[in-house]
């Protein structure tokens, strides 16, 4: 099945410094790969996705890239604030079957005023 | 609300204690999902409803039961639990074949004593 690693498990930026979390998928038939943000306290919320069909999305100062060929993706924030910090994870959805996401370990991510 | 309602928010059970999570989804969807979120393993899937069929258990010990009687509905019973089944239960929803994530629900924090 699916396995999929994300790095690093914390991450530590000053304000307005740019923030980058790695994940790496084991099944290359996946084709879809959410990003979701934990807050404290509260559920995951999808931030931003990206299909395999797609090697860039942007969303203001969020980003996704892809590279199928290596089977892994990133997630980059840009101009950092308080309010990013977070646990970010990653996924990815093999189709078929049960069409479950697997879920990378998360990152959690200390933005520093 | 997000469309993905579980409650209670809390409970604590004792080990000998018998109880059920429920969660309800107001968006359409076609599949439902049970996570156990703990600090050693972030989002850890345990169960797979689509079209209301159980179509995955990843090996999840038969003290928890799951149940979904309808689309929109997904119940976990619970029974005999043990401390180390401590942790957030998670309920998530999603539109298979439709390419996208899942919408999830704010949690049932589960304390055994």
């Amino acid at each position: 099945g699916e396995n999929v690693e994300q790095h690093p498990s914390t991450l530590s930026v000053q304000e307005g410094d740019s923030a980058v979390i790695k994940c790496t998928y084991s099944d290359s038939a996946s084709n879809y790969f959410p990003w979701y943000k934990q807050e404290l306290g509260k559920r995951p919320q999808l931030i931003i996705d990206i299909r395999s069909n797609v090697g860039e999305k942007k969303d203001q100062r969020i980003a996704v890239t892809l590279n199928k060929t290596a089977k892994h993706f990133s997630l980059h924030i840009t101009e950092t604030q308080p309010e990013d910090s977070a646990v970010y994870f990653c996924a990815a959805r093999t189709p078929g079957g049960s069409e479950k996401l697997v879920f990378g370990k998360g990152t959690k991510l200390t933005v520093n005023p | 609300e997000t469309g993905v309602t579980q409650t209670p928010r809390h409970l604590v059970m004792g080990m000998t204690n018998k109880k059920s999570l429920k969660c309800e989804q107001h968006l359409g969807h076609n599949a439902m999902y049970w996570y156990k979120q703990s600090a050693k393993k972030p989002l850890e899937l345990m169960f797979v409803y689509s079209l209301e069929e159980r179509v995955e258990n990843n090996s999840v010990p038969s003290r928890f039961s799951p149940e979904c009687p309808n689309s929109s509905h997904l119940f976990l019973h619970l029974h005999t639990l043990q401390p180390e089944d401590s942790a957030l239960y998670l309920c998530a929803s999603s539109q298979e074949m439709a390419r996208g994530g899942y919408t999830f629900g704010s949690g049932t924090r589960l304390t055994v004593v």
